[in-house]
């Protein structure tokens, strides 16, 4: 059964960037768009884009255009955010999660990793 | 952007009871992109419905999902003490995903 591990969890300054790894255990996961969603303590879930790995297609967005890079690993099938310029407003646990059919954005989200906590602070 | 907002904010309810979730769109949306999701304390998130009435794997059949164009609601028929958590819808409209803030459902 398919299963997404994460990167560990961070802890960054004010302005520098992470970078977040997800990966599938288990089987492929490039046939479907793998977004990432995060959540602040306390707070709703946030969408901040999407890749689908086999294409390379992108879905990103218009919050997080400028600070959000989503990229495949074509070495490892991995598939990397990365969030520059990081404010302590970004302190929150980020999940990746996998569409739920194939080839298609944007259905559902029916397999989560189990989040990667970044905190922010000076 | 679109949009979510959902109503109740709290819900709280005796084992057995219905509930019924609210999550209201800025602007008419496809019903094909409308999902709603379960969230317990330190979990990721569990998708519950797609395409506004489809039951993801594994749901039970109290899960039931349903509405068009800004109205939508997510019911479950009659609550079990596990159902407690915060509920979000999700909609995609121009390639932009958005969640509701989420409505928390409580058993007494």
């Amino acid at each position: 059964q398919v299963q997404l591990v994460q990167s560990g969890a961070e802890m960054k300054n004010p302005g520098s960037a992470v970078k977040i790894s997800c990966e599938a255990s288990g089987g492929a996961f490039n046939t479907h768009f793998i977004n990432w969603v995060r959540q602040a303590p306390g707070h709703g879930l946030e969408w901040m884009g999407a890749i689908l790995p086999i294409h390379g297609v992108i879905k990103d967005s218009q919050n997080f255009r400028a600070r959000v890079s989503i990229t495949t690993d074509e070495s490892t099938g991995a598939v990397t955010m990365e969030m520059r310029g990081l404010r302590p407003e970004d302190t929150a646990i980020y999940f990746c999660a996998r569409d739920v059919r194939q080839y298609t954005f944007a259905y559902g989200l029916d397999l989560w990793g189990p989040g990667t906590l970044v905190t922010v602070s000076s | 952007e679109v949009v979510l907002t959902q109503s109740p904010a709290t819900l709280s309810l005796s084992p057995g009871e219905r509930a019924t979730l609210s999550c209201r769109a800025s602007e008419s949306i496809s019903s094909t992109y409308l999902a709603w999701y379960q969230q317990k304390p330190g979990q990721a998130p569990r998708l519950l419905i797609y395409g506004a009435s489809n039951r993801a794997t594994g749901v039970p059949d109290r899960f039931s999902g349903s509405g068009s164009g800004r109205e939508f609601t997510l019911t479950i028929s009659r609550v079990e003490r596990e159902d407690s958590a915060v509920f979000y819808c999700q909609q995609c409209t121009r390639s932009q995903v958005t969640f509701g803030q989420g409505s928390k459902v409580e058993i007494k």
